[in-house]
């Protein structure tokens, strides 16, 4: 996983607040995912994105979240209004093409809501 | 159908023994089936993948066993070292779909020395 960079990797947010996440895919690779891990739980998909375009984002919850991925700069994962629910780690991954291909993971953004 | 069942949830196992951990699915459509290596406070490191098209994939201590028919796959760690200790998960995607993984809940393996 060494490459994919996440940032901030511990954050701590109060209930109501705001949570940005950021990512910037391995050099080359212009596939971005994200992901979530509960406590004692495997990872679940949450959204698949090019740049300036979301592919899939069949995993992401209806309200509060959304993800970008821009023409320059990281990908960003924004949660509104967080509540206790939403402790998690984040982690983004990503892939030189789509289909098919082999996706790495970076190190993981651990959200605390207090 | 979307679900990987992933067993034991923990597991222990003495230095220079044989880990075993094994996972089932349900969607016919899976036909990637990797294997993550998971350390504490860091992200999945992929191990070994598997395709459908071969029965067993080997790479150094680790191997993949893969059953079609029964929709089952194992991991097998021969030789196994206290270095080996993590959490490992299952996971499978359809071809098509490989960025789109469906995880298993993960095994804690521990290598007692």
């Amino acid at each position: 996983n060494a490459g994919v960079m996440q940032n901030p990797r511990h954050l701590v947010r109060r209930r109501g607040q705001e949570a940005r996440l950021r990512c910037s895919p391995m050099k080359g690779h212009s596939h971005v995912y994200w992901y979530r891990q509960l406590p004692e739980e495997g990872l679940k998909f949450m959204v698949y994105l090019q740049k300036e375009n979301i592919i899939d984002e069949s995993g992401m919850p209806k309200e509060r979240f959304s993800a970008e991925f821009p023409k320059e700069g990281p990908s960003i994962l924004r949660i509104q209004q967080v509540v206790r629910g939403d402790s998690a780690a984040y982690f983004c991954a990503s892939s030189r093409r789509g289909l098919g291909n082999t996706i790495y993971f970076g190190e993981g953004s651990w959200l605390t809501v207090v | 159908q979307q679900q990987v069942k992933q067993s034991p949830q923990s597991l222990i196992v003495q230095k220079g023994g044989i880990s075993i951990i094994n996972c089932a699915y349900e969607n016919t459509a899976f036909d990637y089936f990797p294997w993550y290596q998971q350390f504490p406070g860091k992200g999945p490191a992929l191990l070994i993948a598997i395709r459908p098209d071969v029965s067993e994939k080997k790479e150094g201590r680790f191997t993949i066993s893969f059953n079609k028919s029964a929709k089952q796959f194992s991991l097998h760690i021969m030789d196994s070292q206290p270095g080996d200790s993590a959490t490992y998960f299952c996971a499978a995607s359809p071809e098509q779909g490989a960025q789109k993984l469906v995880f298993g809940q993960g095994t804690r393996l521990t290598i007692n020395p």
